[in-house]
């Protein structure tokens, strides 16, 4: 069964500060990507992943950067945390590198919030 | 006007009755996927389907490209169904993009 793990379910942290959310794979996927829900928005892709090293902008990126040193491994940098990234995180993968229509897999997701 | 449109946002229902929630799209798709989130955060890929209709256990979803709009059924609905569905087509734009609806909210009551 594929696993995608995300290392925290809750974070608070202070405006200003850096923060890093990790996701990892165990399936060897090339395609990873990074999502914030929020209520009556639905899902929003913040940055995408399709190999190593490489990464796309979504629809949001401003105010966040991503690292895919490894293929199990996607994280996302909040360089400096404000209130308005108070959200839930979420990391998906999914196997092929056809991007779109490739089945996705979720991680449980991170509840963050900035004060 | 959103490109990705579920119905309803809320449903309450007796556990034992059939259940349908509806997406409707704006634009032609090449693919389109029902998700399930529970209370907690965790989504579950229930089906991707570009035509027809796909069956797992009481779950079916069921797509019309040509009026375009699918439906998610559950039959038998029991409290365990109790969760957040999610319709997420890929749009194409000229280029394609995966969208995702705002959700429908289902509570089964026992």
């Amino acid at each position: 069964d594929v696993k995608v793990t995300q290392s925290s379910r809750y974070l608070v942290k202070r405006t200003g500060e850096k923060v890093f959310l990790e996701c990892v794979q165990d399936m060897d996927h090339e395609n990873m990507f990074w999502y914030r829900q929020d209520p009556g928005l639905g899902l929003r892709l913040i940055y995408f992943s399709y190999d190593v090293k490489m990464k796309e902008k979504g629809d949001i990126p401003e105010g966040y950067s991503v690292s895919r040193e490894k293929k199990e491994r996607f994280s996302l940098i909040l360089e400096s945390a404000s209130t308005n990234q108070t959200s839930m995180y979420l990391c998906a993968s999914s196997p092929f590198k056809q991007v779109l229509n490739s089945p996705l897999h979720f991680g449980n997701g991170t509840r963050l919030t900035v004060t | 006007k959103n490109e990705v449109e579920q119905s309803p946002q809320n449903l309450t229902a007796q556990e034992g009755e059939f259940i349908t929630i509806n997406c409707s799209y704006s634009v032609g798709i090449s693919a389109l996927h029902w998700l399930q989130q529970h209370p907690g955060g965790g989504i579950v890929s229930l089906f991707m389907l570009s035509s027809g209709k796909k069956k797992h256990g009481r779950l079916i979803a069921t797509i019309n490209i040509q009026e375009k709009h699918s439906s998610l059924h559950i039959t038998a609905s029991h409290p365990r169904d109790s969760a957040v569905y999610i319709c997420a087509p890929t749009l194409n734009f000229g280029n394609e993009k995966l969208t995702f609806g705002t959700g429908t909210r289902l509570t089964i009551i026992p």
